[in-house]
């Protein structure tokens, strides 16, 4: 089993681009989650989906955008980036219990 | 912020010392549940501990629980270098589909 897989691990963009983070993950799991990560912010909720056709936001929603038509896929879209949007961006995927979260290896992404 | 708090923010310790974090959140839970990072790579859950639960142990990891005090820890017994990672809480407050992660703890674990 592949797990959380992310893609691209490294990304660099200008201020205004936008872009698409890819999660997929392989383990059947109802409920996926966006997180970014900050330097003594720990781990902050962006959008999360408790199953196929089914979002929500989290903490930090704005700038993003996420869809799920599948149970596999779970992308993140950056509509228009900005400097304050460079970050460490997790994908998690756990059964609907949210009881063990498995973590995709992360993309760094820096917006200049 | 429904944002957790975990202190210290920084601990080192020497190998086969015992390390202890603390966590505090601002709900009331489901479950309580800690995750572990090493250096620029994803988590990995360590254990979890119900909000029925006060203790729960997992090899050399033993977890608490207060509800009445918001607040958990996390003892690594026996610590090696390869423990050496930073550390995190994560709770659902009830009712909630949202999982919370608090800041974490930096473990250095001195050879």
């Amino acid at each position: 089993n592949a797990g959380v897989t992310q893609t691209p691990k490294f990304q660099v963009l200008k201020t205004g681009q936008s872009m698409t983070l890819q999660c997929a993950q392989d383990m059947n799991h109802e409920y996926m989650s966006w997180y970014r990560q900050d330097p003594g912010m720990g781990l902050r909720l962006i959008h999360y989906s408790v199953g196929a056709g089914i979002t929500d936001q989290g903490e930090v929603p704005n700038g993003y955008n996420v869809s799920r038509s599948t149970t596999e896929d779970f992308p993140l879209r950056l509509l228009s980036a900005a400097p304050s949007q460079t970050s460490v961006y997790f994908c998690a995927s756990s059964t609907r219990d949210r009881e063990k979260l498995f973590f995709g290896s992360g993309t760094q992404l820096s917006v200049l | 912020s429904q944002q957790g708090e975990e202190d210290p923010q920084a601990l080192s310790i020497q190998e086969g010392e015992n390390a202890t974090m603390n966590c505090s959140y601002k709900t009331s839970i489901n479950n309580l549940q800690w995750y572990r990072q090493n250096s620029g790579r994803g988590l990995v859950h360590l254990i979890l501990i119900r909000s029925n639960e006060r203790e729960k142990h997992s090899g050399r990891l033993r977890v608490t629980l207060d509800t009445s005090k918001k607040s958990s820890s996390l003892l690594i017994t026996a610590s090696r270098a390869a423990d050496t990672a930073s550390y995190f809480c994560a709770y659902s407050g009830a009712g909630s589909y949202q999982l919370t992660f608090g800041k974490g703890t930096k473990l250095s674990v001195i050879p």
